[in-house]
């Protein structure tokens, strides 16, 4: 977990509400990912991100919308909170495409 | 993409040798084999990938058959530490990144 933060760590919100989850990296790597993930479903791609400002959908981009303004944070939002939301969700970095992925320490978040 | 298959669960005596199969039978030549772990509530850890040859780092060795289509992740000396789920994960390369999908892996008990 080395150089990537998750906040925050724990969260409980309720149904329709807007959620921010945001990831922070100190390693300038270029490449970043978030996951959820669900029993039996293992972990999952929502979006990902390039670089600045380019970002592109992944296996379960519905519902969910991110934004990188800077290298080093990649913000994933929730507009209107669901109960199917309600998930561990894990940020990814990687330095170059085709590198090693390398996961933060996760952000559980429960949706009334 | 290609998929994988592992065994959902596996016990190993501490001290020994833990061997965790994997089938990639749809395996592409340009597609890595990854393998991640993840020790309960924590983000996934990354193990170690390799192309064709065989690999091995300090906390692990890959092996890797001749046509590709199987692998083993070979833990030397299993400590309960490493009880964790185990992944096994081909990569998907495009020009945006290495996105990685993630199965069921396979949960690895070491006992005392």
């Amino acid at each position: 977990d080395a150089g990537i933060t998750q906040s925050p760590r724990h969260k409980v919100t309720e149904t329709g509400t807007p959620v921010t989850l945001r990831c922070h990296q100190t390693e300038n790597h270029r490449y970043m990912y978030w996951y959820r993930q669900d029993p039996g479903h293992g972990l999952r791609l929502i979006h990902y991100s390039y670089g600045v400002k380019d970002t592109d959908k992944g296996e379960v981009s519905d519902g969910y919308s991110v934004s990188r303004s800077k290298t080093e944070d990649f913000l994933l939002t929730l507009e209107s909170a669901t109960s199917s939301q309600t998930s561990v969700y894990f940020c990814a970095i990687s330095q170059r495409e085709g590198d090693t992925q390398y996961f933060g320490p996760g952000t559980r978040l429960t949706v009334l | 993409d290609a998929k994988t298959t592992q065994p959902p669960s596996m016990d190993c005596a501490e001290g020994r040798a833990a061997n965790l199969p994997c089938n990639h039978s749809t395996i592409s030549g340009n597609e890595y084999v990854y393998w991640y772990r993840q020790i309960h509530s924590q983000g996934p850890q990354y193990i170690i990938h390799g192309l064709k040859n065989n690999e091995t780092n300090e906390m692990a060795s890959l092996i890797i058959t001749e046509d590709r289509k199987s692998s083993t992740l070979i833990l030397p000396h299993a400590t309960l530490r490493d009880t964790a789920v185990y992944y096994c994960i081909v990569s998907r390369n495009n020009n945006a990144g290495n996105m990685l999908t993630f199965g069921g892996g396979t949960r690895l008990m070491v006992k005392p």
